[in-house]
């Protein structure tokens, strides 16, 4: 099962920063955040990932709060091809027999960018 | 670098016949993840394989799907009898190794319809 709560939609106007929040109160500590979109009818795109400090790369920011029980991806400057699910994920260790680093999507979030 | 490859890009077939997929993952990455997405819902993990291994099949129904990557490299996941539930998109996914900070990179899916 999915670890994470993200809101089910967002909106964004074009050129204007997207924050999408996530909360995974469960997260253990050698467990990352990962976030991934899918734009109709393509495979997931990776985004970035972390594990407690906050990272950045050409695409995203990823914000993850000190008790890391929640993160904000952020799309500093939204356009109209960044409409897609957006899926916060977070990511199993390895260990113990039975865990192999699964990546367990949830429902996602819907962000839709408007001119 | 060439992203994961997968064929066909569709595939319609009627309930009780046998259909397979194709994958050949990113060069070099030792990690293969099957997974299914039912329209509507997040990617759900079939199977994973470490090199020529299988790692975790747990969510994979074994009486009548079967997977196999017999040389490490490339896979095939098979379905044999489908069922009308089985359609969905398949996807492949490679990771350099299993670690959680060795991001997944997807293919585009072959999208089955079955009749």
């Amino acid at each position: 099962d999915a670890k994470t709560t993200q809101p089910p939609s967002m909106d964004c106007a074009e050129g204007r920063a997207a924050n999408l929040p996530c909360n995974h109160s469960t997260i253990s500590g050698n467990e990352y955040v990962y976030w991934y979109r899918q734009i109709h009818s393509q495979g997931p795109q990776y985004i970035i990932h972390g594990l407690k400090n906050n990272e950045t790369n050409e695409m995203a920011s990823l914000i993850i709060t000190e008790d890391r029980k929640s993160s904000t991806l952020i799309l500093p400057h939204a356009t109209l091809r960044d409409t897609a699910v957006y899926y916060c994920i977070v990511r199993e260790g390895i260990g113990g027999g039975t865990s192999y680093g699964k990546l367990t999507f949830g429902q996602g979030t819907i962000l839709t960018v408007h001119p | 670098e060439a992203g994961v490859a997968q064929s066909p890009r569709y595939k319609i077939i009627e309930k009780r016949q046998s259909v397979a997929f194709w994958c050949n993952p990113i060069s070099g990455h030792a990690t293969l993840y099957w997974y299914q997405q039912i329209l509507g819902q997040g990617p759900k993990l079939l199977i994973q394989f470490q090199n020529n291994g299988v790692v975790d099949d747990s969510q994979l129904p074994k009486d009548r799907f079967s997977a196999e990557r017999l040389k490490g490299v490339d896979s095939t996941l098979k379905i044999q009898p489908a069922k009308l539930e089985d359609s969905a998109v398949y996807l492949c996914a490679s990771s350099l190794d299993p670690s959680p900070n060795s991001p997944l990179h997807f293919g585009n899916g072959t999208r089955l319809t079955v009749t």
